[in-house]
């Protein structure tokens, strides 16, 4: 099973500034690497989809960037909309999985 | 528009089966699979498996097997799961969801969650 670590587990910031979250596959994905945004009582949202792919209707300060093992999403100033939970998620080998995620707080 | 529409609330005894539903509207059905998450209260995601509705074709997680099975009837447009032998591990909210292209993943729309809880 491909494991995926996601760093930090936390990011505190102001809105405004911006965001850079990693995503680390413990085997080569290709770019196949997903990222979606959760937020409290709601399921997750497309993001990115096949590393640097924005979904339709995501704005472009979301983008993505990486391939193999080492992916990045970066959030270019966040939106008070934008704090929320964020995973990343890889379709290169069943059994598909995600990270644990990384939480975007404000600071 | 593309729609999922899942079943309501569910409340289990261990040991007990639960059948979640997933309606589908707004494209065709048996093109796209449909895929199944689940996330524990506070946890993250966890990738349960799939049904291509074409063909009855699933893949399921190790860890779920003998225990789960997805089917799907294209004539009401509606995608189900049946969870058995309910742990309380079970407990999570469960999302059908459908694919940007018609591989099971990247997952673009989702329905509203189904939440299962089980307790004694």
């Amino acid at each position: 099973e491909i494991v995926l670590t996601q760093s930090p587990a936390t990011l505190s910031l102001s809105p405004g500034e911006g965001a850079t979250l990693s995503c680390r596959a413990s085997q080569n994905v290709g770019s196949f690497l997903a990222w979606y945004q959760q937020k409290p009582g709601q399921a997750p949202r497309l993001l990115i989809y096949d590393a640097s792919f924005r979904a339709t209707g995501i704005p472009a300060r979301f983008s993505g960037s990486g391939s193999a093992t080492d992916f990045t999403l970066t959030i270019s100033s966040l939106e008070p909309e934008d704090f929320a939970v964020y995973y990343c998620q890889q379709r290169s080998n069943w059994p598909y999985t995600f990270g644990q995620g990384t939480k975007v707080e404000i600071k | 528009q593309v729609q999922l529409v899942q079943s309501g609330t569910e409340l289990k005894k261990p040991g007990a089966s639960v059948k979640v539903s997933c309606q589908a509207s707004g494209y065709t059905f048996n093109i796209y699979t449909i895929s199944w998450v689940r996330q524990a209260p506070g946890q993250g995601l966890e990738y349960m498996g799939w049904i291509s509705p074409y063909d009855g074709n699933t893949v399921y997680a190790q860890n779920l097997q003998g225990r789960v099975t997805m089917t799907a009837d294209t004539s009401t447009r509606t995608a189900y799961m049946d969870l058995r032998s309910l742990r309380s591990d079970d407990t999570a909210v469960y999302f059908c969801a459908r694919g940007v292209y018609s591989e099971p993943s990247p997952l673009v729309y989702w329905g509203q969650g189904t939440v299962v809880t089980v307790s004694s």
